[in-house]
Order: structure tokens, then sequence, then C-alpha cells
């Protein structure tokens, strides 16, 4: 596709189940990103991929929190056990290579409601 | 670690009129880079304009301008003959070169309103 792709758009779950979120780069981009946006704030790093490599998962709230990217491409978000507090938009972005001139392209996110 | 702060929750400019968005940050570090990016309701987060801290010429795309001060770690985001289209959430982002590359910090964010 053009563009960083994500679904579900939106997602509902009651508290204490289990959530993927899924995130489709820009073909060919080496490095995606995770970020966590709660309601009216900014977004909040979660963790860098390069490649199949997670070489940053520093921002990673709990250890509820796993991410994966097996084949270098596709990524997905899991949320165990999810809690309220967990309630925000999850927003993937990805670029070409991991280079400071190299831009980021973001997708529109899944928002994620905690009930 | 690094902050980004701004301090103007929201601001409402006239079509055709130019308004000032204000950014500051706090960095120890003399090389890094400043971004601002535009969030419309679609939840998309797009890039509006860079500046690399070793340039001291401040970045300009067509409408868009900034007004870059170093020392005092100061990032403002001028827009000129607003557009209803530029209505959005604007964040000031800070990237550190030195760290996981790309790995942004961002303010809370601007929401700008335009009115006719």
């Amino acid at each position: 596709g053009a563009g960083v792709s994500q679904s579900p758009r939106y997602k509902v779950a009651k508290r204490g189940q289990d959530v993927a979120l899924r995130c489709d780069p820009i073909s060919g981009h080496v490095s995606l990103f995770w970020y966590q946006q709660a309601l009216g704030q900014g977004p909040e790093f979660l963790t860098y991929f390069q490649n199949e490599a997670q070489l940053d998962k520093s921002g990673l709230p709990s250890d509820r929190f796993f991410a994966e990217r097996p084949e270098g491409s596709v990524s997905t978000l899991k949320i165990q056990r999810t809690q309220q507090e967990d309630s925000a938009v999850y927003l993937c972005a990805s670029s070409l290579a991991g280079t400071d001139n190299s831009p980021l392209h973001f997708g529109n996110g899944t928002r994620l409601t905690v009930t | 670690a690094q902050t980004v702060t701004q301090s103007q929750p929201e601001m409402s400019v006239q079509e055709a009129e130019t308004v000032t968005l204000s950014c500051t940050y706090d960095t120890s570090e003399s090389d890094y880079y400043l971004f601002w990016y535009k969030q419309p309701p679609s939840r998309q987060m797009i890039l509006v304009i860079r500046q690399e801290a070793y340039k001291q010429q401040n970045a300009t795309e067509n409408r868009f301008s900034v007004n870059f001060q170093k020392a005092a770690k100061s990032f403002s985001l001028k827009i000129s003959d607003s557009q209803l289209g530029d209505a959005a959430m604007y964040f000031c982002a800070y990237r550190d070169p030195t760290g996981t590359a790309s790995k942004l910090t961002f303010g809370t964010g601007t929401r700008l309103q335009v009115t006719l």
C-alpha cells in the first residue's frame, strides 16, 4: 500500500481480555515504531524494531505489553489482561532506515477502549 | 531526559491571518532535531516542518515557518495565511540523534481552530 496501515481502527475490550493490534508498514521500510497516545496527550514511545530485531522496548509500560515483527515487515502489538489505563490510541510509524534523515510515516492508529 | 512543553492547549485564528504556536524543550545535547507534526481528526501524524539544531537558518515550508532560538531552547511554529484545512492538533517533537534512531519525544499538543 501507499502508507502505513493499522487494524483494527477501533477496538473495544472488556477488562482482562487480550488484544492484538496490527501494523503494516510501508514496503521496504526497515524501522518500525509503536507509540501510545492517551486522550489529550502527545504520543509516547513504546518500542522500536529494526527489521525483525526489537532494539528498544524501554517504553513498554508493563510486562503485559508485547510486540513482535517476526519477518521484518508486519508488526503486532499485544496487550494481555487489558486494564482501563490501557485505553489510548496506538500509533505505528515506519521509516526507510534508522537514520536521522529518514522521515517517519505514521498510520491512522488503533483506538483501544477498555471497559 | 528530554522534555517538550507546549503551553498553549488551544489557539484560534481567523482565516487568512497569521498564528504562532509555542514550544520549549529541555536537553543537554548540542545536536538534535526538532519537528512540528499536525494531527487531524483522522489521527494520522503528518510532518509539517523540521529543523536541525546545527543549522542557524530557520526552516520554512510554504506557509509554515519556525523561529528556532537554540540558546532559549524555543521552537515556535508560524502559520501564515491560515486556511480552514489547517485546523488540527499540532505537536512539537524532539529527536535525540544519539539515542534510538528516530525516537521522538512529543509535547502535549496545541489545538488550532480556524474561523471564518
